[in-house]
């Protein structure tokens, strides 16, 4: 009922590209869904959250995209540059409850 | 400002030796959670303080994991004895309020290698 699955596992994608990972949730009082970003050899940092009475939030090249009905949401990098090479981790939480993250993406960005 | 601080970054340990890590939050912070990355099982929640009072410990893998928060500028994260499974990295992470829809801040990590 907690868990949050994110896929793919690792992703390769060519500069100027765009980066999609996709997270699923079951647990429907989840109401906050935020991004993080983690470069090699650091902690996670906030990347961009959502709430989910909107079906997209966008902040310069990164969107989420939030689907309520299919308990899905993902994070888009539009013109991927070889800087966003990093782990990305989809999370969800209630507004009381911590932070329950998913697995984790790797993303490499081709130069 | 400066951010979460942990220490140390490195440990290279022996099986059944005591390992402590530390953490400094954000000033102010008045959330504190510890967490273990691995390849295999991504970000887990060890423990999480409000206010210096464990609130959550369900992450904690076994008994010989312990979490203290003597004040609000420090916490430390025991493991005794320490085995090869228990490598990983650990994070600390700050909240200003409790969590929900707080941001969290994460330390640089501790490196954790149990021979």
């Amino acid at each position: 009922q907690q868990q949050v699955k994110q896929s793919p596992q690792s992703l390769i994608v060519q500069k100027g590209g765009i980066s999609i990972i996709n997270c699923a949730y079951e647990n429907t009082a989840f109401d906050y869904f935020p991004w993080y970003q983690q470069f090699p050899g650091k902690g996670p940092a906030l990347l961009i959250a959502i709430r989910p009475d909107v079906s997209e939030k966008k902040e310069g090249r990164f969107t989420i995209s939030f689907n309520k009905s299919a308990k899905q949401f993902s994070l888009h990098i539009m013109d991927s540059q070889p800087g966003d090479s990093a782990t990305y981790f989809c999370a969800a939480s209630t507004g009381y409850s911590t932070l329950t993250f998913g697995k984790g993406t790797m993303l490499l960005v081709s130069p | 400002d400066a951010g979460v601080i942990q220490s140390p970054r490195h440990e290279v340990t022996e099986m059944g030796q005591e390992v402590t890590l530390r953490c400094k939050p954000i000033s102010g912070h008045n959330s504190l959670f510890w967490y273990r990355q691995t390849m295999m099982r991504g970000l887990e929640l060890l423990i999480y303080f409000n206010n210096n009072v464990p609130i959550d410990d369900s992450g904690m893998p076994e008994d010989r994991f312990s979490a203290k928060m003597p004040n609000a500028s420090f916490s430390t994260l025991k493991i005794q004895p320490s085995e090869p499974r228990d490598s990983a990295v650990y994070f600390c992470a700050s909240s200003l309020r409790p969590p929900g829809e707080e941001t969290q801040y994460f330390g640089p990590g501790t490196r954790l290698l149990v021979l």
